[in-house]
């Protein structure tokens, strides 16, 4: 089965500096790779996702890139706040039908200084 | 409000004891899941549902059970809980069509078996 690595597992940044966030998978099939961010007492939210027939998204403050050859991906937010501060989850999954299941990394906790 | 709602949030049970921790969505979606969170471990997914009467193993099975009698209901059900049952566990709903991945979390509900 698939297996995600998510590194780092602790990340501190200023205030508006940038935060970076990877992962790796092991399935080269796996085609779908989208980032949760779970704040303190909640479950985690969806807040960008990745098909593999793409190489870079960009909403706004945040960006995924995907290197489906060396198949990792990773988590670019830009001009920190302290909101951003937040477990972040990445996933990966294969988009087989209507199949649903996601295989997240450990997560990263990342905390903005202000 | 579209949610997925959680009960109890709260959980503390001693071995053997039999609980049910229930999960509703109003969202109408088809495919339901539960996933338990563990330190270093990220979010695991115990069974999923990809609709009524539907439901089969995640990742991490051993030691649960689940039903899906109905559209909006997914319980969890732990016949025997142990210690090793100590989690944070997170329900999910999504759409089961292509081009709806996204998945919808509970709040969480914190179980510790002594």
């Amino acid at each position: 089965g698939e297996n995600v690595e998510q590194h780092p597992s602790t990340l501190s940044v200023q205030e508006g500096d940038s935060a970076v966030i990877k992962c790796t998978y092991s399935d080269s099939a796996s085609n779908y790779f989208p980032w949760y961010k779970q704040e303190l007492g909640k479950g985690p939210q969806l807040i960008i996702d990745i098909r593999s027939n793409v190489g870079e998204k960009k909403d706004q403050r945040i960006a995924v890139t995907l290197n489906k050859t060396a198949k990792h991906f990773s988590l670019h937010i830009t001009e920190t706040q302290p909101e951003d501060s937040a477990v972040y989850f990445c996933a990966a999954t294969l988009i087989s039908g209507s199949a649903r299941q996601l295989t997240f990394g450990s997560g990263t906790q990342l905390t903005v200084l202000p | 409000e579209a949610q997925v709602t959680q009960n109890p949030r709260y959980l503390i049970t001693v071995t053997g004891k039999k609980l049910t921790v229930t999960c509703s969505q109003n969202m109408n979606h088809e495919y339901m899941s539960w996933y338990r969170q563990d330190p270093g471990l990220g979010l695991r997914q115990i069974y999923y549902s990809m609709n009524v009467e539907v439901t089969d193993k995640g990742d991490v099975p051993e030691g649960y059970k689940v039903s899906r009698k109905e559209k909006r209901n997914f319980p969890l059900i732990l016949e025997s809980p142990s210690p090793n049952q100590t989690s944070l566990y997170f329900c999910a709903s999504s759409k089961a069509r292509d081009g709806y991945y996204e998945q919808y979390f509970g709040p969480g509900t914190r179980l510790t078996v002594t």
